[in-house]
């Protein structure tokens, strides 16, 4: 397997411009994460998806960020207007939730920049 | 009470040494308690996990001790290499809620 395939890997736009962050999780995982990694607030859930379905989203900082997932091997997550705040890495990760398993495997990340 | 606390935030052992990290939480509900390991430039990936029914697990060099009672566990790593020099996460997790909770993260260097 792939692994969690993330796209792209780096970013860098201007502030006001529409970002979106690609997600494929592991085949066969049925829980999606989205995070959040700078120096100051280290590692922040931003939003969750069971079955496709989102279960937490408290962690999303504003309305301008949304989150989807269309099916079980595709996910977005949608920055509009970006501000250099926003600058961060992305991660996504995938697990299988069931038998008492809680690993989160992770991507490898999308360096935001926004300027 | 949902906050796992960690530390130190940095840390500093010579080659061959013990490299000691510890966590702390409130909520007595987490049942699951992993260590994640993160290298410059990737995402974090699970090192090694416990669950409160034991005090002691070990893989290697990596060791996890959890005092329920005091409601704290930590990672020990022996005889530390360079190659050990990431960034380490605990965190905690529970039945009810699969969401993990992280701690902040402790920068480990190890010196040559």
């Amino acid at each position: 397997d792939a692994g969690v395939i993330q796209s792209p890997r780096h970013e860098v736009t201007e502030m006001g411009q529409e970002v979106t962050l690609r997600c494929k999780p592991i085949s066969g995982h049925n829980s999606l994460f989205w995070y959040r990694q700078t120096m100051m607030r280290g590692l922040e859930l931003l939003i969750y998806f069971n079955n496709n379905v989102p279960i937490d989203d408290s962690g999303m900082p504003e309305d301008r960020f949304s989150a989807k997932m269309p099916n079980a091997s595709f996910s977005t997550l949608k920055i509009q207007p970006s501000e250099p705040r926003d600058s961060a890495v992305y991660f996504c990760a995938s697990s299988f939730m069931g038998g008492g398993t809680y690993e989160q495997y992770f991507g490898p990340g999308t360096r935001l920049t926004v300027t | 009470q949902q906050q796992v606390k960690q530390s130190p935030q940095s840390l500093i052992v010579q080659k061959g040494g013990i490299s000691i990290i510890n966590c702390a939480y409130e909520n007595t509900a987490f049942d699951y308690f992993p260590w994640y390991q993160q290298f410059p430039g990737k995402g974090p990936a699970l090192l090694i996990a416990i669950r409160p029914d034991v005090s002691e697990k070990k893989e290697g060099r990596f060791t996890i001790s959890f005092n329920k009672s005091a409601k704290q566990f930590s990672l020990h790593i022996m005889d530390s290499q360079p190659g050990d020099s990431a960034t380490y996460f605990c965190a905690a997790s529970m039945d009810s809620n699969y969401q993990l909770i992280w701690g902040a993260g402790t920068k480990l260097i190890i010196k040559p």
